[in-house]
């Protein structure tokens, strides 16, 4: 089944740092560029990052707001993509999902930063 | 980071009308835009990719055009289901701030 499934959300504190996974299956995830998308309470979409296959170089580029404070990497060898967020503000509160950044997209793990 | 401007911002509409949502880039992006559908609750839909191209199992009633910086998404006959809020986005990159389809 080609899908993908999300873990690592939950309440942390100000400040405070959250690794997300992404389990990918059913597809070719070595070959994939892959993005992580939030959503946060009573706004849009907002794109977080994303990162190259390794045969277009591998990198990650983020957007403005979480620049310096989130990294995105992939182990092929585990089909996962990670999304470590260090420096965590309240704003950062949301819907997180991982995307080929087309039809795949997993169910979303919540993130809630409060103290 | 590109931005992305999707105007309007809502729209109300009945079901049966035409539609068309706007999107422009700041800069040319090719073709590489990509249109979704969102409900609350549930994950992004994408209805267009590569600028005009329907996705697998999108009704016929959702077509896009565009290229460079300048993109339309219409929906020639607004159904029930149809009532979300769908989004631009650059392919890997920014979205657009949404355009609520809501019942007149």
């Amino acid at each position: 089944e080609v899908q993908l499934v999300e873990s690592g959300g939950g309440l942390v504190k100000p400040g405070g740092s959250l690794r997300l996974s992404c389990a990918a299956s059913g597809f070719s995830f070595s070959n994939a560029w892959m993005s992580w998308v939030r959503q946060t309470p009573g706004k849009g979409l907002e794109w977080v990052g994303r990162i190259k296959s390794k045969s277009d170089g591998g990198t990650p580029d983020y957007g403005a707001p979480v620049k310096g404070r989130f990294t995105i990497s992939r182990d092929d060898s585990r089909n996962t993509l990670y999304l470590q967020m260090n420096s965590l503000k309240t704003e950062d509160t949301a819907v997180y999902y991982c995307t080929d950044g087309l039809q795949l997209w997993g169910q979303g793990t919540l993130v809630t930063v409060s103290s | 980071d590109i931005p992305m401007t999707q105007s309007p911002s809502s729209l109300s509409a009945s079901v049966g009308d035409r539609i068309t949502i706007t999107c422009r880039a700041s800069r040319s992006i090719g073709t590489y835009l990509n249109w979704y559908q969102h409900k609350p609750g549930e994950a992004p839909q994408l209805l267009i990719y590569a600028a005009s191209s329907l996705a697998r199992g999108v009704p016929s009633r959702f077509s896009g055009s565009g290229s460079g910086t300048d993109f339309t998404l219409t929906i020639s006959s607004l159904q029930p289901e149809d009532f979300a809020t769908y989004y631009c986005q650059e392919t890997h990159d920014m979205f657009g701030q949404g355009t609520k389809v809501e019942i007149k």
